[in-house]
């Protein structure tokens, strides 16, 4: 059984561009999660989609954005990048969404690195 | 607000030890408690995951405990190996749904 697929896996990206990150969940999972990661704040989570909703989301400023599709497949977008959006980009699928105890599993992220 | 807090923040033992990590939370409100292996630039493996009702699991030579009404959690394990050598996260989830992870401990299993 496949695992949670981060795409890129690695990019560079430059102050005032946008990136858009992809995750493929666990077959038959339906929620998907997205967390920053940088070594001075840790893992901080940025939003929760299930069934194409978007269920919870954390405190980052609008730039930070995503959707679900029809497919539980996510994309997350960033615009107007700044240095300190550079971090590692993480997803987690859940078989259940975030608001009951379902297990999260995560894919091997997205290092993004804004110049 | 849900915090927290792993301790130590890095720990260095002898192949064939047993030791424990710490995980405290501020808020006894929680559904879960996760544990996680996190290996240089790459994503987390969960190891254990305790609902609120449970007091412990366990998975091999790892052993977790979960005291809600002290607001801790210690991941156990038994006869460290060199491969054992990663970052360990605990994350709580609470009442809003989203997980509250701890800043890790960096464990290495010396040969």
């Amino acid at each position: 059984k496949a695992g949670v697929t981060q795409t890129p896996r690695y990019l560079i990206k430059t102050r005032g561009q946008q990136v858009t990150l992809s995750c493929s969940p666990i077959s038959g999972h339906r929620s998907v999660s997205w967390y920053q990661q940088t070594p001075g704040q840790g893992l901080q989570f940025l939003f929760e989609y299930f069934s194409e909703t978007q269920r919870n989301k954390g405190n980052f400023p609008g730039r930070f954005s995503g959707r679900q599709f029809s497919n539980s497949r996510s994309e997350m977008n960033v615009s107007t990048l700044e240095l300190g959006d550079s971090a590692l980009y993480l997803c987690a699928s859940s078989l259940i969404g975030l608001a009951n105890t379902g297990e999260l599993f995560f894919g091997e992220g997205s290092r993004l690195t804004v110049l | 607000k849900q915090e927290v807090t792993q301790i130590p923040a890095a720990l260095s033992v002898p192949e064939g030890e047993n030791l424990v990590l710490n995980c405290s939370f501020t808020d006894s409100a929680i559904y879960n408690l996760q544990w996680f292996r996190q290996d240089p630039g790459k994503g987390l493996t969960s190891l254990l995951l305790i609902q609120s009702s449970q007091r412990e699991q366990t998975s091999g030579r790892l052993n977790a405990s979960l005291d809600k009404s002290s607001g801790r959690s210690t991941l156990y394990i038994a006869a460290s190996q060199p491969g054992d050598s990663a970052t360990y996260l605990c994350a709580v989830k609470g009442s809003q749904g989203n997980l509250i992870f701890g800043k890790g401990t960096k464990l290495s299993v010396k040969p």
